[in-house]
């Protein structure tokens, strides 16, 4: 058990609609990162936070957007939802932000279909 | 999306025997980390390297950090049914934290 977790599991859900994913980072960690893996791309990172501020962005899309709270835990809105939208969503958190030790732990991820 | 180049892609090999991976980048990384994932599951961390030449074991498995920053090696010795899963290497950039993943490496291990 990484000690990150993630809800729902599972999630399945229409065309067009808007789906929100959830968080909550390791105790004492203050930097989250959402990653989508899917068959053709693999594993791409999405977005980072750092104690509630984005600290990078990657591949994600302008209908997908994150944000992270006081309390530290995470949250990925994925809307306007298309069919090639359905993949494994993983959160991961690490201590720091960026530099010192970067290992990033992982949750046991959301698989969202899209129909 | 950008991924680095790990081999080989799949491995069937006997239980006992020993196993080598590797992954390589065209971009010099500060970090690199090995995961292994199982299938439905979140990747797994095994091993972070943080220098050039640096040399991890955890266990059965021993990884290197390349000397040129662009590459990295895994391997396991004494392979078991448990190892069965998908290896994924990372690569961190300067001045990031976000990971770069390789392509995986599958791991069949027959009994």
């Amino acid at each position: 058990d990484s000690g990150v977790t993630q809800t729902p599991k599972h999630l399945i859900t229409a065309t067009g609609q808007r789906v929100t994913l959830r968080c909550s980072p390791r105790s004492g960690d203050l930097s989250v990162y959402w990653y989508q893996q899917s068959l053709d791309q693999g594993l791409q990172f999405l977005i980072q936070y750092y104690n509630g501020e984005e600290r990078a962005k990657g591949n994600i899309l302008e209908r997908f957007s994150a944000q992270q709270f006081p309390d530290l835990h995470s949250e990925l809105n994925l809307s306007s939802l298309e069919l090639g939208d359905s993949a494994l969503y993983f959160c991961a958190s690490s201590e720091w932000a960026s530099g010192g030790r970067g290992e990033q732990y992982f949750g046991p991820g959301t698989r969202l279909t899209v129909t | 999306g950008q991924q680095l180049n790990q081999s080989p892609q799949s491995m069937f090999i006997q239980e006992g025997e020993d196993v080598s991976m590797n992954c390589t980048s065209s971009s010099i990384f500060n970090t690199w980390l090995w995961y292994k994932q199982d299938p439905g599951e979140g990747p797994v961390l095994l091993i972070a390297l943080y220098k050039a030449g640096e040399l991890t074991s955890n266990g059965r498995l021993t990884a290197q950090f390349g000397i040129t920053r662009k590459d990295s090696f895994l391997n396991i010795s004494a392979s078991i049914p448990s190892d069965v899963g998908i290896y994924f290497c990372a690569g961190q950039s300067p001045g990031t934290n976000k990971l770069i993943f390789g392509t995986g490496t599958l791991l069949a291990v027959q009994p």
